[in-house]
């Protein structure tokens, strides 16, 4: 089965400074990477993904980015803010019948004011 | 606020016994997952219902077991509980023919 790895598990960044978080997939069949955002106490929010057709997306601050033949793809956050700071999950998938996202270890996110 | 509701928010029980969890998905989404999520473990998938059906299947034990209902809404039965069934349990749901999946608030649960 498909196997995500996570890096790194910790990450302490000052406000405004860029934040990345690495994530490697084994199954090259894999063709959606989502990413979610988990603040404490509440389940785990989509906050962009993207398809293994696309190098890269970009929504404001956030920008993933996919290297099918590596099989890495990381998330990118720039001008980092204290609302930044949670856990992040990669996860790849496979499109087609069920959809089951295979996540990673997530990635504690800390951003100093 | 995703739109998927689960109750109860917290549960605390017995080990032996067993409980049922609740979701409730958004308007419209037939789909619906479950998770569990723990320290050691992570986010790990457990069993997918679509449109009353079981879809999909993860690691997910005999002692628990799902249904959807015709109102789509969802519930987890998890039996005969040990101390390391202590997690977080998630619902999601999405709509037909789409990958985005919302999560609900999920279910505390400590077994004592």
């Amino acid at each position: 089965g498909e196997n995500v790895e996570q890096h790194p598990s910790t990450l302490s960044v000052q406000e405004g400074d860029s934040a990345v978080i690495k994530c490697t997939y084994s199954d090259s069949a894999s063709n959606y990477f989502p990413w979610y955002k988990q603040e404490l106490g509440k389940g785990p929010q989509l906050i962009i993904d993207i398809r293994s057709n696309v190098g890269e997306k970009k929504d404001q601050r956030i920008a993933v980015t996919l290297n099918k033949t590596a099989k890495h793809f990381s998330l990118h956050i720039t001008e980092t803010q204290p609302e930044d700071s949670a856990v992040y999950f990669c996860a790849a998938s496979i499109r087609g019948g069920s959809y089951i996202p295979t996540f990673g270890r997530g990635t504690s996110l800390i951003v100093h004011p | 606020d995703s739109g998927v509701t689960q109750t109860p928010k917290h549960l605390i029980t017995a080990t032996g016994q067993r409980v049922t969890l609740r979701c409730s998905p958004r308007s419209g989404d037939l789909s619906v997952y479950w998770y569990q999520q723990s320290l050691d473990q992570g986010l790990q998938f457990l069993i997918q219902y679509y449109n009353g059906e079981e879809r999909a299947k993860g690691n997910i034990l005999e002692r628990f077991s799902a249904q959807q209902f015709p109102d789509l809404h969802s519930e987890l039965n998890l039996s005969s509980l040990e101390l390391g069934d202590s997690a977080l349990y998630f619902c999601a749901s999405s709509a037909a023919g789409t990958y985005e999946q919302f999560f609900g608030p999920g279910t505390r649960l400590t077994v004592l």
